[in-house]
């Protein structure tokens, strides 16, 4: 079946700081992968997204690879920011099990000054 | 252009209720998705529909109902609630005809349940 695991937070780091939030998968079709963010008492935003193999997404300084061969889909930041405070969720859609989103646990990430 | 709207934004029941939570969906997007919510988790799929029909459906007991309007808009019902349906519901939309794309999401209704 299809699944998402994500890696378990929170995470706190300091302003200008690299981001690393790991994100496996396991699908039994061709799934597109999607990272969204919650900002507090809100839903869900798209920030990336990636439909195949080697594709990258990136948005707002975010970035992340799909990579099949180790079934990853992992978020980055160069230089995370006070405002990028948020939870983080990695999700996939599988056109073959008619486009319903599977997500994981999602990482709350919080930035200090 | 507005996007995915949902109402109540909260809402108190007790257990035995039944609850009816309202969806419009992001214009130009013919299918509704509905999510349950817990908190410290992800969204769990409830169902989805498209054309007025309920065409997936995720583990969710029958207690959990749904209906699609010819606009588009969506209502999600809920009969019987126990103390574990609190949660925030959220509704997705998007154009079913465009593959694998995106879902918009509302900003979600918060059920408490007492």
């Amino acid at each position: 079946g299809n699944s998402v695991t994500q890696m378990e937070g929170p995470v706190t780091l300091s302003e200008e700081a690299f981001l690393t939030i790991n994100c496996t998968y396991t699908a039994t079709g061709y799934p597109s992968l999607f990272w969204y963010v919650q900002y507090p008492g809100e839903g869900l935003q798209l920030l990336l997204k990636a439909t195949k193999a080697d594709d990258k997404g990136s948005n707002k300084g975010f970035e992340a690879t799909y990579r099949k061969e180790t079934t990853s889909f992992h978020l980055e930041k160069g230089s995370v920011q006070v405002s990028d405070s948020a939870v983080y969720f990695c999700a996939l859609s599988d056109w073959l099990t008619g486009n319903q989103f599977y997500f994981g646990t999602g990482t709350s990430l919080t930035v200090i000054p | 252009d507005a996007g995915v709207t949902q109402s109540p934004t909260h809402l108190i029941k007790t257990r035995g209720q039944q609850v009816t939570l309202r969806c419009s969906p992001k214009s130009g997007h013919d299918t509704v998705s509905w999510y349950q919510q817990a908190l410290g988790q992800g969204p769990q799929f409830i169902f989805q529909y498209y054309e007025e029909e309920e065409r997936q459906r995720g583990n969710f007991p029958d207690r959990f109902s749904g209906h699609q309007f010819p606009n588009y808009s969506s209502e999600l019902n809920v009969n019987a609630l126990l103390l574990g349906d609190s949660a925030l519901y959220l509704c997705a939309s998007s154009f079913r005809g465009a593959g694998n794309q995106p879902q918009h999401f509302g900003d979600g209704t918060r059920l408490s349940i007492l």
